[in-house]
């Protein structure tokens, strides 16, 4: 069964400083992966996914994330952080069918 | 399209009470999912839908939990005898056939609170 593993319960930076948000999963085939943000009573917004290809993806609001096979991990990474990206992040990875398994996240504070 | 809805944001109910949740995703999404999610947790997957098959429900899921989406639109997720241990935020989400390939767009949830 997959599963994925977000090891950090809990980030404070600094803002403009840079960020990395740690991500590993567990999946036996090619793995289709995830990263969502998540504002306090609100849904999940999807930031950007992998499935093949360029191993460094781009998403929305500057976020990027690199997909290292041999570590089994995609974090999300962002050069300088704004005081709005304040937030709660989790990471996913699909199965065949479409399903989602969801990291427990991340919550990232964000200092003026 | 306004994106996916659900509906009601909260509600609070009465231990033993029944409860009923909608959900309309966007119109164009032939796949629907349900999840629950507790504080400090991330999603956990309940169900979903393709067009209006029913085709997973999680293993975890008691029989007090139903979910329909009938022709193929809006879904309801309803839970019987409700306990204290269903407090949580139900998560709707759809999106098109890619399956594997796509991400979810979310509603911004229902929130249970069982008293």
């Amino acid at each position: 069964a997959q599963s994925v593993t977000q090891p950090d319960i809990h980030i404070t930076v600094s803002e403009g400083a840079s960020l990395e948000l740690r991500c590993n999963y567990s999946y036996g085939a090619t793995p289709y992966l995830f990263w969502y943000v998540q504002s306090p009573g609100q849904g999940l917004q999807l930031l950007l996914k992998y499935f093949s290809g360029d191993t460094l993806v781009q998403g929305i609001k500057g976020f990027e994330a690199e997909f290292k096979r041999s570590q089994s991990s995609f974090n999300l990474r962002k050069p300088s952080v704004h005081w709005s990206d304040a937030a709660e992040y989790f990471c996913a990875v699909n199965t065949n069918a479409g399903k989602s398994t969801f990291g427990d996240g991340t919550t990232l504070t964000v200092k003026p | 399209d306004t994106g996916v809805s659900q509906d009601p944001r909260h509600k609070i109910t009465k231990r033993g009470q029944n409860v009923t949740f909608r959900c309309d995703p966007i119109s164009e999404h032939n796949r629907l999912y349900w999840y629950r999610q507790t504080l400090g947790q991330g999603p956990e997957f309940l169900t979903y839908f393709q067009n209006e098959a029913q085709l997973e429900k999680s293993r975890l899921l008691s029989d007090r939990f139903s979910a329909e989406r009938p022709k193929g639109s809006f879904s309801t997720l309803e839970i019987q005898r409700t306990e204290q241990g269903d407090s949580a935020m139900y998560l709707c989400a759809s999106s098109s056939d890619g399956g594997r390939m796509e991400g979810y767009t979310f509603g911004s949830g229902t929130r249970l609170t069982v008293v």
